[in-house]
Order: C-alpha cells, then sequence, then structure tokens
C-alpha cells in the first residue's frame, strides 16, 4: 500500500458526459501527479500540481482539468468524454517538487470505462 | 505518443534464472527511471540512473545507462515468482519538464 487514495475504483459512464476523479496524496507529499494508461497510448503524464500549483503540464486534453485544493487532495476533471477515453487514470505523489528526481508513489488507479 | 521502447514486450522465464529488459528512448534525458507495475496496479519505482551515471544497483537489480545509444538495461538477478509484472523505463527529457514512458515489458516468471 502506497498510501495514496483514489476513488472511485471504477467509473462507468456515456459520452459526452463529465467525471471527477479524486486523489488523495500520501501525508506530507505536496505534489500529485495524474497519468493516463490505455492500451493504445500507453502510459502518459497529463499534469503535476505542487503545493497548489500547477507546476509541470504533460500530453492532457484541453477537456481535462485538475486541481490541488488547500488540504492537498487533488481532483481531475474530464468533460465532453470520448470513448478514446476509457483507460486506467492514475495518481501519484512525492515530497517535493522535483518532477524528475522525486520518488512518485503510485495510488491504484482509477478505471473509467466511456460506453 | 511514447519517447520510450521496451524490449522484449514479453518475457517468460523459470525461477532463478536471470531477466534482462532493454529501453530505448529518443531525446536526451536527465535521467531515465524503471518501474514496476503488477496487473491493474499502480506503478512502484524501482530505481533511478541519472545521465552522468553508467551502472547502478539495488538489491537484485542492476540497471546500466548508454547515452550514446540512447538506451537502458535492466537486469534482475535470481528471479522470483513475486518479480512476474509489468517492467516500464521512464525517461525524463531535459527538454521541457517531462516524463515519457515506454511500452512496457511483461515478464513472468514461472515457479
Amino acid at each position: 500500500d502506497s498510501g495514496v487514495t483514489q476513488t472511485p475504483k471504477h467509473l462507468i459512464t456515456a459520452t459526452g458526459q463529465r467525471v471527477t476523479l479524486r486523489c488523495s496524496p500520501r501525508s506530507g507529499d505536496l505534489s500529485v501527479y495524474w497519468y493516463q494508461q490505455s492500451l493504445d497510448q500507453g502510459l502518459q503524464f497529463l499534469i503535476q500540481y505542487y503545493n497548489g500549483e500547477e507546476r509541470a503540464k504533460g500530453n492532457i486534453l484541453e477537456r481535462f482539468s485538475a486541481q490541488q485544493f488547500p488540504d492537498l487532495h487533488s481532483e481531475l476533471n474530464l468533460s465532453s468524454l470520448e470513448l478514446g477515453d476509457s483507460a486506467l487514470y492514475f495518481c501519484a505523489s512525492s515530497v517535493g517538487s522535483a518532477f524528475s528526481t522525486d520518488t512518485q508513489y503510485f495510488g491504484p488507479g482509477t478505471r473509467l470505462t466511456v460506453l | 505518443s511514447q519517447q520510450g521502447e521496451e524490449d522484449p514486450q514479453a518475457l517468460s522465464i523459470q525461477e532463478g534464472e536471470n531477466a534482462t529488459m532493454n529501453c530505448s528512448y529518443k531525446t536526451s534525458i536527465n535521467n531515465l527511471q524503471w518501474y514496476r507495475q503488477n496487473s491493474g496496479r499502480g506503478l512502484v519505482h524501482l530505481i533511478l540512473i541519472r545521465s552522468n551515471e553508467r551502472e547502478k544497483h539495488s538489491g537484485r537489480l542492476r540497471v546500466t545507462l548508454d547515452t550514446s545509444k540512447k538506451s537502458s538495461s535492466l537486469l534482475i538477478t535470481a528471479s522470483r515468482a513475486a518479480d512476474t509484472a509489468s517492467y516500464f523505463c521512464a525517461a525524463f527529457s531535459n527538454t521541457g519538464n517531462q516524463f515519457y514512458f515506454g511500452t512496457g515489458t511483461s515478464l513472468t516468471v514461472i515457479p
């Protein structure tokens, strides 16, 4: 158990809908990262927040947005969902802001299925 | 798009044997990291090797890095059934704050 929690575990929704995925980092970690893992695209980095501020941005679509709250939990909002958004969404956390060198601890993931 | 490629895509060995996985990447890197992922679960960080390092050890793991060939290898010695998982390399680009993950090698260790 990494100490990172994600809810919900599974989510099934329809195209065009909007969903929110939630992540709670390990105690003491200030950075939260979001990743998408799909069969055709593999694992892709989406975005990093550090202490409430956006720190690094990856291949995140404009239909997706994220935020980190004062209590350091983070939410990933996915809107106008398409079939291709079906994937496992992972959250990870680390102590510092150094994306390249900090060890990231991954949560169990949220499996999103868009029908 | 993927910037790292793992080879082989799948590997099946007997317990006790060594497993070698290779990773190639396309960008200039700051460091390269290896992760393990058990089926349907999150990634577990294994080891980080910096661009100025050539080899690093951690327990039964040995990682090499050849920046001239833009490649890295992960060796797991004396494999165990519990090592069965997918292994990913992640190349951290020094041009832009991004990780690029490889496609993964699926390792099966047969007891």
